[in-house]
């Protein structure tokens, strides 16, 4: 049973440019939560996507932006990247239950 | 103000010394507290959910309580695979996301 995916692993980008990045959550998981987290800190809540559509967001700009499509997948998109978006981008499932599941992560760099 | 606060900040134990990680919150309408364990550059990894006041989990070397305002998670002769960062979450109450904490950064020493 494959867990919480998330591509690409790392990527390195230049301020103004804009990302996508991507998460395939566990089996039997329909809730795709996003969470940023710099070096040091706890994750932060940007958003969460049930039945393709924004449930709640957290306090982060316009710029974040994202999707979920029939199969539960989801991106993430950040346009206009700003060299405070440098974080650790961490997709969690969720079920039923109220557990939410993370994936490995995505490691961006703005430079 | 912090919702969640976690503390010791860090915390060095050797092999076999037993201690706890405090995470205390502020907020009302607790549905749930969550323990996760974070190795660097890595998703956390979930360890517990708690509901009520004086609920207890255990797994393996890790026992975690809940009181009506904090959880500790008590580490019993800790070895050195133990060393990462713990992170508390909450759920609270009409919201369906999770509040962290900063986490405790544990290292263990053999």
């Amino acid at each position: 049973d494959a867990g919480v995916t998330q591509s690409p692993t790392h990527l390195i980008k230049t301020r103004g440019q804009q990302v996508t990045l991507r998460c395939s959550p566990k089996s039997g998981h329909d809730t795709v939560s996003w969470y940023q987290q710099a070096l040091g800190q706890g994750p932060q809540f940007i958003f969460q996507y049930y039945e393709e559509e924004e449930r709640q967001r957290g306090n982060f700009p316009d710029r974040f932006s994202g999707h979920q499509f029939p199969n539960y997948s989801s991106e993430l998109n950040v346009n206009a990247l700003l060299l405070g978006d440098s974080a650790l981008y961490l997709c969690a499932s969720s079920g039923t239950g109220y557990e939410q599941y993370f994936g490995p992560g995505t490691r961006l760099t703005v430079t | 103000e912090d919702q969640v606060t976690q503390s010791p900040e860090a915390l060095r134990l050797q092999e076999g010394e037993s201690s706890s990680l405090n995470c205390s919150y502020t907020v009302s309408g607790l549905r749930g507290l969550f323990w996760y364990r974070q190795d660097p550059g890595k998703g956390p990894e979930f360890l517990f959910t708690l509901y009520s006041a004086g609920e207890e989990k255990e797994k393996e070397r890790l026992k975690a309580t809940l009181t009506k305002k904090e959880s500790f998670l008590h580490i019993t002769a800790p070895k050195p695979e133990d060393s990462a960062t713990y992170l508390c979450a909450v759920h609270l109450s009409g919201y369906s996301t999770l509040t962290f904490g900063k986490g405790t950064m544990l290292l263990v020493s053999p």
